[in-house]
């Protein structure tokens, strides 16, 4: 399967625990999208990659967020010190650069913050 | 800032009838807009785009989409509704002037009775 991979799939944690999810793009995409969904609700944008740089990030992301694309490949979203009210689904996208933009979404991780 | 509304939170139509699901956007310079379809516990995923030209596109399972510029609108449409295109839907823009960032709206629920 070429798709895009998010791992886990599920993660449930106590509040103040830290958390991680990874994703792998499909390989030849070099732009990855990290976006937040709660139930009934659209994906929300968190931010941005091309290649290993960090483009965009939200200002609704507090500094407790920090994601990383350290080769250019996969993917890394750690929160620090989670909240209730960081309980979500954590999608992650990717598209080709100078593509005409639609994005290609994994199955996302899905957290639960007790 | 680039934006995009949904103003239905859900669509009920008879399976057969056509249905329509709205979107509106705002965003600086010409748009990239597009069409994704949600099914439970899935990924998004991409249904049709506009980039330029025809008003009128085409995309998967017989769905299509009519772009409007004056009224800045971009509304999912097919003319015989099935059972099984119940599913979440999200409209989404791209804003071309210089940035890649893809923006959602909150999403219809389009339930198609039998």
């Amino acid at each position: 399967d070429t798709g895009v991979s998010q791992d886990p799939r599920h993660k449930i944690t106590k509040r103040g625990q830290n958390v991680t999810f990874r994703c792998d793009p499909i390989s030849e995409h070099n732009r990855l999208y990290w976006y937040r969904q709660t139930l009934g609700q659209g994906p929300e944008f968190l931010t941005y990659f091309q290649n290993e740089a960090q483009l965009e990030k939200s200002r609704l992301l507090s500094d407790r967020f920090s994601a990383e694309r350290p080769k250019g490949s996969f993917s890394t979203l750690e929160i620090q010190r989670t909240e209730q009210g960081d309980s979500a689904m954590y999608l992650c996208a990717s598209t080709q650069d100078r593509s005409t933009g639609e994005l290609f979404f994994g199955e996302g991780s899905r957290l639960t913050v007790l | 800032a680039q934006s995009v509304a949904q103003p239905e939170d859900q669509v009920n139509v008879a399976e057969g009838n056509p249905l329509t699901v709205k979107c509106t956007y705002s965003v600086s310079g010409n748009p990239y807009l597009f069409w994704y379809v949600q099914y439970p516990n899935r990924g998004l995923q991409f249904l049709l785009k506009y980039i330029t030209g025809d008003n009128l596109v085409k995309g998967s399972y017989g769905f299509e989409a009519e772009f409007n510029k004056s009224q800045t609108s971009f509304h999912l449409k097919k003319p015989s509704a099935l059972v099984s295109d119940s599913a979440l839907y999200f409209c989404a823009v791209r804003d071309n002037t210089g940035g890649f960032k893809t923006i959602f709206g909150a999403g219809t629920r389009l339930f198609v009775k039998a």
